[in-house]
């Protein structure tokens, strides 16, 4: 069965560093999604992609965020500044439809900033 | 603004007993879909069960049945015959027709007792 998968499970970086989290969604999905959720608490959304560009994005997806979908198979996230509050999972997820259906969800990276 | 409240931080269930799930919503849109993701431990989110707002009838897969009361705006999670592997997280999540991102609740921590 087709399924998400996210690079790598677990990334520890210093304050200040940047990093890219690394997702392949499933192959023929269109929509593309990170979420993150710190330790303890629900899950939130950072922002959507379509189509090559951002389609929705929460408020918690500043400056320091980015996404990218370098060839036809990666779906990125950059946090160009770590800071010590970015510490979470973040969970990359894909559908086909925009709209309805589920999103199939990737098993995380757990990011700790130190 | 769309809103999903879980009010169950914790749940207890004796196996191979039925528990019911608590899950209400909040949303100005009329078109909108439901869903139920299942966090075990190891952290990943596992898709159990969706309901769209005009399906008339409750959704079930397998164990798991969602109580699904529009005019209550509830989407309660009902699963019989639990088993020990039950023991997880829960998180009921929306997502409207105007928007492609899921709103999460909280969640439920669910412990099946042997």
């Amino acid at each position: 069965e087709p399924e998400v998968t996210q690079t790598p499970s677990h990334q520890v970086t210093q304050m200040g560093q940047e990093v890219i989290l690394r997702c392949v969604p499933i192959s023929n999905h269109l929509y593309f999604y990170w979420y993150r959720q710190i330790l303890g608490q629900k899950v939130e959304f950072l922002v959507s992609f379509y189509n090559n560009e951002i389609s929705e994005k929460s408020e918690i997806f500043d400056d320091q965020f980015s996404v990218e979908r370098p060839d036809g198979s990666n779906f990125t996230l950059k946090i160009r500044s770590t800071k010590l509050e970015d510490s979470a999972m973040y969970f990359c997820a894909s559908s086909f439809s925009g709209s309805f259906g589920e999103q199939f969800f990737g098993p995380g990276t757990r990011l700790t900033v130190l | 603004a769309q809103k999903i409240t879980q009010t169950q931080p914790g749940m207890f269930v004796q196996e191979k007993e039925a528990v019911t799930l608590d899950c209400t919503y909040d949303t100005s849109d009329q078109s909108y879909g439901l869903f139920w993701y299942k966090q075990p431990s190891s952290g990943e989110m596992i898709f159990l069960i969706y309901q769209g707002s005009y399906d008339e009838q409750n959704a079930t897969e397998g164990r798991y049945s969602l109580n699904f009361q529009k005019a209550r705006k509830s989407a309660n999670l009902v699963i019989s015959a639990s088993q020990l592997g039950d023991s997880a997280m829960y998180f009921c999540a929306m997502r409207v027709n105007t928007g492609n991102q899921f709103y999460f609740g909280t969640g439920t921590s669910l412990t099946v007792i042997p």
